[in-house]
């Protein structure tokens, strides 16, 4: 079994549809993230959670909306996404920011969406 | 300024040879370093941290880590057509609730 399970891993959807993707994790971790991988773009961090609290928002579009009820669980709500949010969508997990050192972010399979 | 900048390449090197991947960071408060292996198609995957200057060996890898110039870097000893992927690297900054990524070098293998 993975330590950071994503579902669903393909998905397409309309420009008016609501979706959501998954996250869960199984490595103890209280930090769990969202980054956007978009064709030839760095990693770009959308949301950060620690202990269930949203510590980062990197700007991201409402249309886009996390939703974190405990710190395994993390989901990204999707609704009237533009062609543009087309890309690969990764959580990811890590030890809560208390720990300085040997703290490792450990990334899911990534959810491919096709927004048409 | 990018946080972390890495030439995209593509870095082609035959099999057997030494490949060095380079990476460097803006933000001189720093305190982990990491490089991730990324297949096409296929989420980052964790090969090695460093997180003190000088050089951490791990196999065929070897991570070097200069906080003065600001520099990480990775070799991988005697490349494998395997080792062909893009190699991202990462830098947890002072404000440690953010990893920031480089967009990767592309290393081929050549057999």
């Amino acid at each position: 079994e993975t330590g950071v399970t994503q579902t669903p891993r393909h998905l397409v959807m309309g420009m008016t549809n609501k979706k959501s993707l998954k996250c869960e994790q199984h490595l103890g971790h209280n930090a769990m993230y969202w980054y956007k991988q978009s064709a030839k773009k760095p990693l770009e961090l959308m949301f950060v959670y620690n202990f269930k609290e949203q510590t980062e928002n990197n700007s991201v579009p409402s249309r886009f909306s996390p939703e974190c009820p405990n710190s395994s669980h993390l989901f990204l709500h999707l609704h009237t996404l533009q062609p543009e949010d087309s890309a690969l969508y990764l959580c990811a997990s890590s030890h809560s920011f208390d720990r300085l050192s040997g703290n490792t972010i450990y990334f899911g399979e990534g959810s491919w969406l096709t927004v048409v | 300024q990018k946080e972390v900048e890495q030439n995209s390449g593509p870095l082609s090197v035959p099999e057997g040879a030494i490949a060095s991947l380079n990476c460097t960071y803006s933000d001189r408060g720093s305190q982990s370093f990491f490089w991730y292996r990324q297949y096409s198609g296929k989420s980052p995957e964790l090969i090695m941290s460093i997180y003190s200057n000088g050089d951490k060996e791990d196999g065929r890898f070897t991570a070097q880590l200069n906080k003065a110039s600001q520099y990480v870097s990775l070799l991988i000893r005697d490349s494998q057509p395997s080792d062909s992927a893009t190699y991202l690297c990462a830098v947890q900054g002072y404000n440690f609730n953010k990893f920031y990524f480089g967009s990767g070098t592309k290393l081929n293998v050549k057999p």
